[in-house]
């Protein structure tokens, strides 16, 4: 079983459609959440930085942990075209050092006109 | 704030040669930084912690004599390929943990490597 696992869609919504983008994982020390956002042939930009459980919401992005069912969720509202993009979640376990950050698989999204 | 820089952005090489990746913090100072390689349609495989002023970590299975990492200073660190070979090809992209301690990390812009 893999730490962290996303499903790698793809997911095809339509423009002005809520997004609703999802990890589990399975290690219960993860502390720190992140999103990232990734264009064809880019770096991945991040999105949302969360600690612990909780909501955070910036603009039209709201990032959620459940820690207690080890599960993290992105939601995007009044989605766009450029939106369209793969969304990985990255997690890790303690703060600085060398702590590495875990990967999901990524969902690929598609926002149509 | 908090921008990392990849030169080149793409390179094309001979099979046998070597080739240098440059990751820079244009913004902030980076101790830590990570080199990825990604291949289409997955997601990023960590290869290598980079240390300013210290030998890198490689990840297992990782060769530390092919891919060779200096971070020399705190806002630059480099990957070497040597002696590429096609299956070398890929997606390389590096990341600088952000500054005072957080978590997070700023990636790159990636720099793909075709090895002829």
């Amino acid at each position: 079983q893999k730490e962290v696992e996303q499903d790698p869609g793809p997911l095809s919504v339509p423009e002005g459609a809520i997004v609703s983008l999802n990890c589990t994982y399975s290690n219960s020390a993860f502390q720190y959440f992140m999103w990232y956002r990734q264009y064809s042939r880019k770096g991945p930009e991040l999105l949302m930085y969360t600690y612990s459980s909780g909501n955070k919401e910036d603009g039209r992005f709201t990032a959620q942990v459940d820690k207690s069912s080890k599960y993290i969720s992105l939601f995007i509202r009044d989605s766009q075209p450029s939106d369209s993009a793969t969304y990985l979640c990255a997690m890790s376990a303690s703060s600085g050092g060398y702590n590495k950050l875990i990967f999901g698989a990524g969902t690929r999204l598609a926002v149509h006109p | 704030g908090a921008v990392v820089s990849q030169h080149p952005s793409w390179v094309i090489c001979k099979s046998g040669t070597s080739v240098k990746i440059e990751c820079r913090s244009l913004d902030f100072q980076a101790t830590t930084m990570f080199w990825y390689r990604q291949f289409p349609k997955q997601s990023l495989m960590l290869m290598a912690t980079s240390n300013e002023g210290s030998k890198a970590t490689y990840e297992q299975g990782v060769e530390k004599d092919k891919f060779l990492i200096n971070h020399a200073s705190l806002t630059l660190s480099t990957l070497t390929v040597t002696s590429a070979h096609p299956e070398d090809s890929s997606f390389y992209i590096c990341s600088a943990r952000a500054p005072a301690g957080g978590n997070e990390q700023f990636f790159g812009p990636g720099t793909r490597l075709t090895v002829l």
